[in-house]
C-alpha cells in the first residue's frame, strides 16, 4: 500500500522568500514520487520526479526536492518566490511503471507581493 | 506534440441524466488514466488501460461508471444516472510504454456539475 501526506494545506510567503512544502509517503517497496503543479480550472504539470537516482532532484521553474529515506520525505523549494508560482501543489507516488498515482491532498501556495 | 485533450471541458447536467466524456491521449502512449478529484482534494485514481485492455479499476468506480478504449487510442468515461456526489473534475493522464517510472501527463480535465 502507498499513501502520501501533505502536512500544511495551505503555506503563504511573500515574493522572493523561500518556498517548503512538505510530502512525506509511506510505501512498501522503493517508491517513484513526484511533484505536480495546479493552476486554477486546469490540469496538473509535472515540477519533477525523483526515480531512485539522485536524491536532490531539480525541476522546472526553480524548484527542486531532496528524497530522504531515513525521513520517508520528498520536500519541495524554491528559494525564491514568484508571483507565478501561486497554485496548488501536489505530491504523488508510484510503485511501479504500470501503476497508480496516489495524490496526497495538495497544498495551496499564495505568494504575497 | 499536442498533448492530451479532454472533450467537453466542462459539463451541467441534471440528477438522473448520462454523461460521457472523451479523453485522447497523446500519441504513442499505450497507458491511459483516468482521475477524480473533488473539491479541496488530491486526484483519485478510478481506472486504467494498457492499450485497449483494462487493466485497473478503483473501489471508486461503482457500477454506473463504466470505461472504455475500443483500438487503444481515445478513452471515453460514462457516468449513467448521475448523482449530485459525482460532481467534481475528471482528469485523464497517458504515458508511453518506454517510461519506466510511471510519469504521467496530463489533460485539462472535465469539470462535471451535477444539478
Amino acid at each position: 500500500a502507498q499513501s502520501v501526506t501533505q502536512l500544511g494545506s495551505h503555506v503563504s510567503v511573500s515574493e522572493g522568500a523561500l518556498v517548503l512544502l512538505r510530502c512525506n509517503y509511506s510505501s512498501s517497496v522503493p517508491p517513484y514520487l513526484f511533484w505536480y503543479v495546479q493552476y486554477p480550472n486546469q490540469g496538473l504539470q509535472l515540477l519533477l520526479k525523483y526515480t531512485s537516482a539522485a536524491t536532490l532532484v531539480k525541476g522546472i521553474n526553480g524548484f527542486e526536492a531532496e528524497f530522504k529515506k531515513s525521513e520517508t520525505s520528498f520536500h519541495l523549494t524554491k528559494p525564491s518566490a514568484h508571483m507565478s508560482d501561486a497554485a496548488e501543489y501536489f505530491c504523488a507516488v508510484s510503485l511501479g511503471s504500470n501503476y497508480k498515482l496516489t495524490f496526497g491532498k495538495g497544498t495551496l501556495l499564495t505568494v504575497n507581493p | 506534440d499536442t498533448g492530451v485533450s479532454q472533450d467537453p471541458r466542462h459539463k451541467i447536467t441534471k440528477r438522473g441524466q448520462n454523461v460521457t466524456f472523451r479523453c485522447d491521449p497523446i500519441s504513442e502512449h499505450n497507458r491511459l488514466y483516468w482521475y477524480r478529484q473533488t473539491l479541496g482534494q488530491g486526484p483519485e485514481f478510478l481506472t486504467y488501460f494498457q492499450n485497449e485492455a483494462q487493466l485497473e479499476k478503483s473501489r471508486l468506480l461503482s457500477d454506473r461508471f463504466s470505461a472504455e478504449r475500443p483500438k487503444g487510442s481515445f478513452s471515453t468515461l460514462e457516468i449513467q444516472r448521475t448523482e449530485q456526489g459525482d460532481s467534481a473534475m475528471y482528469l485523464c493522464a497517458s504515458s508511453p510504454p518506454w517510461i519506466q517510472y510511471n510519469e504521467q501527463f496530463f489533460g485539462p480535465g472535465t469539470r462535471l456539475t451535477v444539478l
